[in-house]
């Protein structure tokens, strides 16, 4: 089954306690793309990817780093996680001139 | 950079009336243009999308939009909702040669019997 495929689906940790979400797509696509929702503001772009090797910041990439070591994986790592990242998370994935194919989402609460 | 704005962050509506969600967005160069769904506690859905050819594109559960290049605009239409449409609903506008595809605020339609 094609999927983009986020782990953990739900986390509660600290501030500075270093975190990462994975993100997996098994559909071979180029592009890959993380957002955060947060209400009255809709999804916003943390950061993209248009290949192995090649990131690009989005609209709000502070207090976030990605990496893309493999076409498939797209993890999100915060270095120092504080409150106001606490956030719903998605990952996504497409082809080029293709619609997002989105994970399942990831809620992280920061205290 | 595109941008999308959506004009409406709310919309009540009784069942079996029609709706229209606004969408318009802002670019420099040729976009992609994409509506998304999202009922409570799920993801996103994409509902249709826009790539070239006929301006008026055709989704699922029987919505449409239109494309207006001039008003730079892709209004949401259904001719009747029903309950099963209360939901929140996104614009989205991608570049064509890029990855950077930029969502809307989103609108939370609510349907009411």
């Amino acid at each position: 089954e094609a999927q983009v495929t986020q782990n953990p689906r739900y986390l509660i940790t600290v501030t500075g306690k270093k975190l990462t979400v994975t993100c997996s797509q098994n559909m071979n696509h180029e592009y890959m793309s993380w957002y955060r929702q947060d209400p009255g503001l809709g999804l916003r772009q943390i950061y993209y990817s248009m290949n192995v090797e090649v990131t690009d910041k989005g609209d709000v990439p502070e207090g976030y780093k990605v990496s893309r070591k493999e076409k498939r994986n797209f993890p999100l790592i915060l270095e120092s996680p504080s409150p106001n990242q606490t956030s719903l998370y998605f990952c996504a994935s497409r082809r080029p001139g293709q619609p997002q194919h989105f994970g399942d989402g990831t809620r992280l609460s920061i205290l | 950079a595109q941008s999308v704005t959506q004009l409406d962050s709310q919309v009540p509506v009784f069942e079996e009336a029609p709706v229209e969600l606004r969408c318009n967005y802002s670019s420099s160069v040729s976009v992609y243009l994409f509506w998304y769904v999202q009922y409570p506690n799920q993801g996103l859905q994409l509902l249709l999308k826009y790539l070239s050819g006929s301006t008026l594109v055709k989704g699922i559960n029987g919505f449409e939009a239109e494309f207006n290049k001039s008003q730079t605009s892709f209004h949401l239409r259904k001719p009747s909702v029903h309950i099963s449409d209360t939901a929140e609903y996104f614009c989205a506008v991608s570049a064509l040669d890029n990855n950077d595809m930029r969502f809307g605020a989103g609108t939370r339609l609510t349907v009411k019997p």
